[in-house]
């Protein structure tokens, strides 16, 4: 159980097109979920946290009209990369909060390849 | 400002050898404190997790020790397998439900 999915897995696109990752939680509901990103050799670096049914909190830093994140259901979140440049290279992890746990168990997927030519 | 950090950035080891990865973390609000796995191109693999009002847990092959007092993280692989070769994270939470703080990460590389 607590699987995360992410589709696609990876994608190359244009410099200037708009790219749209999503997060499914498979056999659970996920009320936050959370979008990372990740650089060669790197740690995860959180951008946002996602919340069912309302805006979401982005970390210091992180453009939230550039990277444009909605979670419309209690099994799936979006992250939109708006007018992607080169620099937005870099590996997209999200992770799903498993409600039923007690912890709240973060699980994660297993990420997406942005390369922006 | 908040970080979680690791002693070692890569850690080699020789097959059925047991190992060692350590983590600092400088949160004492911390509440809570996991393991990830991850392996090349692919997500955070949750390994092993241990609340702050505890000291050890095990798991298959793998222990977790908190040391509050130093604030200090470790965990240990017994029998290191080839598959273990990885990069692995701790990550600190300082609430229910917050935001995880992921430390630098230890690639973990086993000789066969």
């Amino acid at each position: 159980g607590a699987v995360v999915s992410q589709h696609p897995s990876r994608v190359i696109c244009k410099s200037g097109t708009s790219v749209k990752i999503e997060c499914r939680s498979l056999d659970f509901q996920a009320t936050t979920m959370f979008w990372y990103r990740q650089f060669p050799k790197k740690s995860l670096m959180l951008m946002a946290t996602s919340n069912e049914g309302s805006k979401a909190t982005y970390e210091q830093g992180v453009e939230k009209d550039k990277f444009l994140i909605n979670h419309a259901s209690l099994t799936l979140s979006t992250l939109t990369v708006t007018s992607a440049h080169p620099e937005d290279s870099s590996f997209y992890i999200c992770s799903a909060i498993h409600a039923g746990t007690g912890q709240k168990t973060q699980y994660f997927g297993p990420g997406t390849r942005l390369l922006v030519l | 400002g908040e970080s979680v950090g690791l002693h070692l950035p890569t850690l080699s080891v020789q097959e059925g050898d047991n190992s060692i990865i350590n983590c600092a973390y400088s949160n004492s609000a911390s509440d809570y404190f996991i393991w990830y796995k991850q392996e090349s191109g692919k997500g955070p693999q949750f390994i092993i997790d241990i609340r702050s009002n505890m000291d050890k847990r095990q798991g298959q092959r793998v222990t977790v020790l908190l040391n509050k007092t130093v604030k200090h993280l470790s965990l240990q692989i017994a029998a290191t397998q080839p598959g273990d070769s990885a990069v692995y994270f701790c990550a600190e939470r300082a609430n229910q439900g917050g935001k995880l703080i992921f430390g630098q990460g230890t690639e973990l590389s086993v000789k066969p």
